[in-house]
């Protein structure tokens, strides 16, 4: 099974902080990541996919990179309503895998 | 718009079984691979099962194969999941996911719906 090690596992940043979060694959998976935002109660929303294409409707601060086994997602200037926690999820192969998760909370 | 409704949680004694569905409208059903991803209380996402579009393909993790089934039902446009021998650490909301095309990932959720495992 492909592992998906995501990090922080948390973090705390203020409005307008640039923040990354990272996930790397225990062996290549090419481009077939997505990024999720979920919230307190609610279902996740797909931010990114294929590594680095932006879903549409979400705003163009959000952005992803990376392929092979090392991937970033990035938001460039934090927003209220961003803080939440954030998950990769490989495609690539079964059994799918989620990251552990990054919990971004208000500094 | 797509929209995805899980039903059948509750609360069920460790061994029992239980039926989830997913209605979906908004989208040529058949068209589209569907999972199911849970959340135990506190916990992270967990990838339980997809099924491709014709219903010919299904996949497990390795934590519910051989007690869960997924199927669907594409005159009906819906998703269902079989639970038998339940476990305490089944108990988790379970969501279920549209796949997108090109085989991107799921890329709409529906609202979840919790299943309790206690006695």
């Amino acid at each position: 099974d492909i592992q998906m090690t995501q990090s922080p596992s948390s973090l705390s940043a203020s409005v307008g902080d640039r923040v990354t979060i990272t996930c790397r694959a225990s062996q290549g998976i090419r481009n077939d990541l997505g990024w999720y935002q979920q919230k307190p109660g609610k279902a996740p929303k797909r931010l990114i996919y294929a590594a680095s294409s932006l879903q549409s409707g979400v705003p163009s601060r959000f952005s992803g990179s990376g392929s092979g086994t090392e991937f970033t997602l990035t938001i460039s200037s934090l927003q209220p309503e961003d803080f939440a926690t954030y998950y990769c999820l490989q495609h690539n192969t079964y059994p799918r895998t989620f990251g552990q998760g990054t919990k971004v909370e208000i500094k | 718009e797509v929209q995805l409704l899980e039903s059948g949680g509750g609360l069920v004694q460790p061994g029992g079984s239980l039926r989830l569905s997913c209605a979906a409208s908004g989208l040529i059903f058949s068209n589209y691979a569907m999972s199911w991803v849970r959340q135990a209380p506190g916990k992270g996402l967990e990838w339980v099962s997809t099924v491709s579009g014709s219903g010919g393909d299904t996949y497990y993790a390795d934590s519910v194969k051989g007690r869960f089934t997924i199927s669907r039902d594409n005159s009906k446009n819906t998703l269902y999941l079989q639970m038998n021998s339940l476990r305490a650490e089944d108990t988790a909301v379970y969501y279920c996911a549209k796949g997108s095309v090109g085989g991107y990932g799921p890329d709409y959720w529906g609202q979840g719906t919790l299943v309790t495992v206690s006695s």
